[in-house]
């Protein structure tokens, strides 16, 4: 069956350290992921999207790379800030016409002054 | 402010009452569409439209409907409810029915005693 993992435990890091969350898939073949943050009782908020052919995606302190071999996502926020303390999601979308995502349920992450 | 709004903010309702959830899109977009999420199950797609068209299905309960009207605003409708569906309802708006960015609303946290 198809299933998107991100780890289900919160990561603690200290301000300014790199915080690096995984996604894992399996049983599908997407033609691209996207992350998007969430905090507590709101809509999520799209940050980045990486197509299947591309290896590695930036944008300020944000960095995503997409490895369709291992079928994993790493993303990852340098400097990181108490701001940043968000859950974070990633989500698959496959090679259709219409845009359909299928999110996993998310890792939060906090980050301590 | 992702541009997306949902009404109402809140709702508390009994079990086997019918609820109806609003969603107005961005400006220029023409795909809504409607996710659920509960504490377990993370973000799930229900369904969505484009240009007033159902374009895709996710896991919606024969219970549930939803409509884009011509304006492009859209309603989910939700019937006989249960316990189990409380959760936060997310509508979420892009410009395609591609590849695209979602932008999602604020929520509505359905609430069934």
């Amino acid at each position: 069956s198809q299933k998107i993992e991100q780890n289900s435990e919160a990561l603690n890091i200290q301000e300014g350290k790199t915080a690096t969350l995984t996604c894992n898939y399996t049983n599908y073949s997407p033609a691209y992921l996207q992350w998007y943050r969430q905090d507590p009782g709101r809509g999520p908020v799209f940050l980045l999207l990486i197509r299947e052919n591309e290896k590695e995606k930036r944008k300020e302190r944000l960095k995503v790379t997409f490895d369709t071999t291992l079928k994993q996502s790493l993303f990852h926020i340098t400097a990181s800030q108490p701001a940043d303390s968000a859950t974070y999601l990633c989500a698959l979308g496959e090679d259709s016409g219409y845009s359909t995502l299928t999110f996993g349920k998310g890792t939060m992450l906090l980050v301590s002054p | 402010d992702s541009g997306v709004t949902q009404t109402p903010k809140h709702l508390i309702t009994a079990t086997g009452q019918r609820v109806t959830l609003r969603c107005s899109p961005r400006s220029g977009d023409l795909s809504v569409y409607w996710y659920q999420q509960s504490l377990d199950q993370g973000l799930q797609f229900l369904i969505q439209y484009y240009n007033g068209e159902e374009r895709a299905k996710g896991n919606i309960l024969e219970r549930f409907s939803a409509q884009q009207f011509p304006d492009l605003h859209s309603e989910l409708n939700l019937s006989s409810l249960e316990l189990g569906d409380s959760a936060l309802y997310f509508c979420a708006s892009s410009v395609g029915q591609g590849r695209e960015t979602q932008y999602f609303g604020p929520g509505t946290r359905l609430l069934v005693l």
